[in-house]
């Protein structure tokens, strides 16, 4: 596809059960980025990969959130032991690094996946 | 530290009305940019313009302009004649030079209602 996909679409699941958000950012972005988008907090960074390394994960709220990206590609968003207030949509973006390496251009943004903690 | 501000919360116009939406920064470095996107109601982030902060040229782009002011840390977004399409969830961006990788810093988004 064109554009950065996102899967599940939805999700729902219990207190204190683990989830896996998954992404597939637009095909040569080398740059991608986990953002979360809910009512109290607004639109907040969480993780940031260049390539399949992570220079920047300050934005992860807890050691419940881990992700990793292989191959350059697909990257995974994985909430263990989920709690009500992880309930959010989870945006992932990715894109293609200036002349310097370094990533200011625009940021292209998936559907998202909604997160619902019961 | 690192702040964007978008004060209007919501706005509500009647088609055809020009309708500015404010933008407010914060930031210590002197190499940043600026981003404007669009959330129209089915949810995904449509980006619309990026500004550097050494260009304070303003953009002008169909019904769309920006004005970047730096000596005010302001990046307004002006739409003229608005029309019921323009109706979503606005929201302002900054990224820092020294962050890698330059993750966006939003502000809260200002909802825009265009009434026919």
């Amino acid at each position: 596809g064109a554009g950065v996909s996102q899967s599940p679409s939805n999700k729902v699941t219990e207190k204190g059960k683990d989830v896996e958000l998954r992404c597939d950012p637009i095909s040569g972005h080398t740059a991608l980025y986990w953002y979360r988008q809910s009512l109290g907090q607004g639109l907040e960074f969480l993780i940031y990969f260049q390539g399949n390394s992570a220079p920047d994960k300050s934005g992860l709220p807890s050691d419940r959130f881990s992700a990793e990206r292989t191959g350059g590609s697909v990257s995974t968003l994985t909430i263990q032991r989920t709690q009500q207030e992880d309930s959010a949509v989870y945006l992932c973006a990715s894109s293609f690094p200036g002349r310097s390496g370094q990533s200011y251009n625009e940021q292209f943004f998936g559907p998202g996946t909604r997160l619902t903690v019961l | 530290a690192q702040k964007v501000t978008q004060a209007q919360t919501e706005i509500s116009v009647v088609e055809k009305e020009d309708v500015t939406l404010d933008c407010v920064y914060e930031t210590r470095d002197t190499t940043y940019y600026l981003f404007w996107y669009k959330q129209p109601p089915s949810g995904e982030l449509v980006f619309l313009i990026r500004r550097n902060s050494f260009d304070e040229q303003n953009e002008i782009s169909g019904r769309y302009s920006w004005n970047f002011q730096k000596s005010t840390s302001s990046f307004n977004f002006t739409i003229t004649a608005s029309q019921v399409v323009d109706s979503a969830v606005y929201f302002c961006a900054l990224s820092e030079a020294y962050n890698p990788g330059g993750k966006l810093i939003f502000g809260q988004g200002t909802e825009l209602s265009v009434k026919p």
